[in-house]
């Protein structure tokens, strides 16, 4: 199946730090990425819509001048979280679907709604 | 836009008895319903999705439906074995999203008992 790989898996750091975590789309060119927030024992909370070559769309109550989102090519897309507090510790997903690549890549593997998902970030702030 | 509620949060049954995880979705016009399950610090791993236009679907032990009138949609899964334990989450399509992103349910843990 399409694979979507995430680095790094674990990151820990100290409060007050920026930490990046990248997302790629190895099996095809996504212009669009979505990357997800889950605490402990919760469900997928969508952040924001990562667009390739434009401004990222971001949820409602998601500070995007906290959130970095950058979509500078067609297979990577990096959220950073600036001055990462303790409250920001939690599993970062980033997911796309065939459905959003570009011409000129692979093959769709799948139905075009079918989200594929990253293996996930787990961010903990010291 | 799409609210998904889904129950139970904890489900918890008889190794080769059957388990039923039921949602609802608030906006008519979502078209596609995937099935997710998750296991402990790992990705969520689509199991099985159903799309507007079709009823019920089934894969082997995994079966789903979906009533597009009363906009619920159920995941059964039959002849459970210990390794169905994990969370599952449904979810729906956007369909006022320029970018089809999808809303998911809170998620169900499910425990199978040997």
């Amino acid at each position: 199946g399409a694979v979507v790989s995430q680095h790094p898996s674990r990151v820990i750091c100290k409060s007050g730090t920026s930490v990046k975590i990248e997302c790629r789309s190895l099996d095809f060119q996504a212009t669009t990425m979505f990357w997800y927030r889950q605490f402990p024992k919760q469900s997928l909370m969508l952040m924001a819509t990562s667009n390739e070559g434009s401004k990222a769309t971001y949820e409602q109550g998601v500070e995007k001048d906290k959130f970095l989102i950058n979509h500078a090519s067609l297979t990577l897309s990096t959220l950073t979280v600036t001055s990462a507090h303790p409250e920001d510790s939690s599993f970062y997903i980033c997911s796309t679907s065939p459905a959003y690549a570009s011409g000129g890549g692979k093959t769709p593997l799948a139905s075009t709604d079918t989200q594929y998902f990253g293996p996930g970030t787990r961010l903990t702030v010291l | 836009g799409e609210n998904v509620e889904q129950h139970p949060s904890t489900l918890s049954v008889q190794e080769g008895d059957s388990a039923v995880i039921k949602c609802t979705y608030s906006d008519s016009a979502s078209n596609y319903f995937p099935w997710y399950k998750q296991e402990l610090g790992k990705r969520p791993q689509l199991i099985i999705d159903i799309r507007s236009n079709v009823g019920e679907k089934k894969d082997q032990r995994i079966a789903v439906t979906l009533n597009k009138t009363a906009k619920h949609f159920s995941l059964h899964i039959t002849e459970t074995q210990p390794e169905d334990s994990a969370v599952y989450f449904c979810a729906a399509s956007d369909p006022y999203s320029s970018a089809s992103k999808i809303i998911f349910g809170s998620g169900t843990r499910l425990s199978i008992r040997p």
